[in-house]
């Protein structure tokens, strides 16, 4: 059964604190995708990644950066959390190819105090 | 990115079947038409998808129009395990992530 997990489900973090999301797939994709959804505004894509040590950045990158130093890992930080960033965080991976599929982790949910 | 038009919600009785509907006036020839639905409290997840023909898979059908402005998910027989909201996106050329927009809440009655 193929399988993208999250770090963690439930998250509570201060403001000012550095945060990192940890994002881990088995199914040797090449590439890796980091989204936030928040209600009325859906989900949207923050960073993504099409190799190692490769990224770049989605429709929202301010306040985050990434790093993928193994082909099964994508690492999503927060350097200074802001209570704006308080949200659902979903990662997801797909092998190479327009017609692939993406498959998601359950997401993380982010609180930031 | 090109864009998708869907309702912003639709009601179904059990085991009935539904039809959720999809315009993309604005779709290219290599354009691969996706759809994903997310239930409550879980990420995404692939329900289908098609170029030009229709398409069958366990989980639903994929009614795509003859010019390809608009394609129609079909569940055949809706469960109140199907309520979720059902994603239509345009998958560019390449290597190009999703581009998710507001989608399609639809709500089974048992």
């Amino acid at each position: 059964d193929v399988k993208v997990t999250q770090s963690s489900r439930y998250l509570v973090k201060r403001t000012g604190e550095k945060v990192f999301l940890e994002c881990v797939q088995d199914m040797d994709h090449e590439n890796m995708f980091w989204y936030r959804q928040d209600p009325g505004l859906g989900l949207r894509l923050i960073y993504f990644s099409y190799d190692v040590k490769m990224k770049e950045k989605g429709d929202i990158p301010e306040g985050y950066s990434v790093s993928r130093e193994k082909k099964e890992r994508f690492s999503l930080i927060l350097e200074s959390a802001s209570t704006n960033q308080t949200s659902m965080y979903l990662c997801a991976s797909s092998t190479t190819g327009q017609s692939n599929e993406q498959f998601f982790g359950p997401g993380t949910r982010l609180t930031v105090l | 990115d090109a864009k998708t038009t869907q309702p912003n919600s639709m009601e179904s009785n059990e085991e009935e079947p539904v039809h959720l509907p999809c315009n993309h006036s604005t779709i290219s020839g290599t354009d691969y038409i996706h759809w994903y639905r997310q239930l409550p409290s879980q990420g995404p997840e692939y329900v289908i998808h098609g170029l030009t023909s229709n398409v069958n898979n366990r989980m639903a059908s994929l009614a795509i129009a003859e010019d390809r402005k608009s394609s129609t998910l079909i569940l055949h027989r809706a469960t109140l395990r199907d309520a979720a909201v059902y994603y239509c996106i345009l998958r560019e050329s390449g290597n190009t992530p999703l581009v998710f927009g507001k989608g399609t809440r639809l709500s089974v009655i048992a």
